[in-house]
């Protein structure tokens, strides 16, 4: 089945204490990306990747790292968290088009991980 | 830079109404949008998206929407509301390299 899974569901932290909530998507996709949820704020992008070792920021980077070794990982780190880090997160992969076409790519979604860092 | 506004945070309807969810966007360049739904405790999922081949866009479900350049709007309708329609609605607006999201409207289908 063509899944984004992510691990873990829900975690509870301290601040400052490192984390890393792995991504992982079987469909050879080129694009990958972090977002968080906050309420009334949508969905804010935090890092993406065009391809194996190409990262790059998105909207809300602070506080966040990612890396890209394997086309089908993509994994986020939070070195320190603080409170405001707590919130939904979500890795998305898509096909990752040449160009203009990229700009029409679905995206598809993991479960999410509900991060609570107290 | 690219954005969407999605008005009204919640939206109530009765089951067999019609649902209309409204979206505005703004684009320096020609838009390609997004709506995705996210049902309880899931992750997003593709409804339907504006790719500049027919303004009036077919989706998942028995929704639809119309892009309207002139009022710069992408909103999504259902004829007719059934209860699984429950969920949270986002529009979003694609660039070359990032989706940007509006805020969300929370769908509430009274029986």
């Amino acid at each position: 089945e063509a899944q984004v899974t992510q691990n873990p569901r829900y975690l509870i932290t301290v601040t400052g204490k490192k984390l890393t909530v792995t991504c992982s998507q079987n469909m050879n996709h080129e694009y990958m990306s972090w977002y968080r949820q906050d309420p009334g704020l949508g969905l804010r992008q935090i890092y993406y990747s065009m391809n194996v070792e190409v990262t790059d920021k998105g909207d809300v980077p602070e506080g966040y790292k990612v890396s890209r070794k394997e086309k089908r990982n993509f994994p986020l780190i939070l070195e320190s968290p603080s409170p405001n880090q707590t919130s939904l997160y979500f890795c998305a992969s898509s096909l990752g088009l040449a160009g203009d076409l990229l700009s029409t790519d679905t995206q598809y979604f993991g479960p999410g991980t509900r991060l609570t860092v107290l | 830079a690219q954005s969407v506004t999605q008005l009204g945070s919640h939206v109530s309807v009765s089951e067999g109404a019609l649902v209309l969810l409204r979206c505005n966007y703004s684009s320096s360049v020609p838009p390609y949008l997004f709506w995705y739904v996210q049902y309880p405790n899931q992750g997003l999922q593709l409804l339907l998206k504006y790719t500049s081949a027919a303004t009036l866009v077919k989706g998942i479900n028995g929704f639809e929407a119309e892009f309207k350049k002139s009022e710069t709007s992408f909103h999504l309708t259902k004829p007719s509301a059934h209860m699984s329609d429950a969920a949270e609605y986002f529009c979003a607006v694609s660039s070359a390299r990032q989706l940007t999201f509006g805020s969300g409207t929370q769908l509430t289908v009274l029986p």
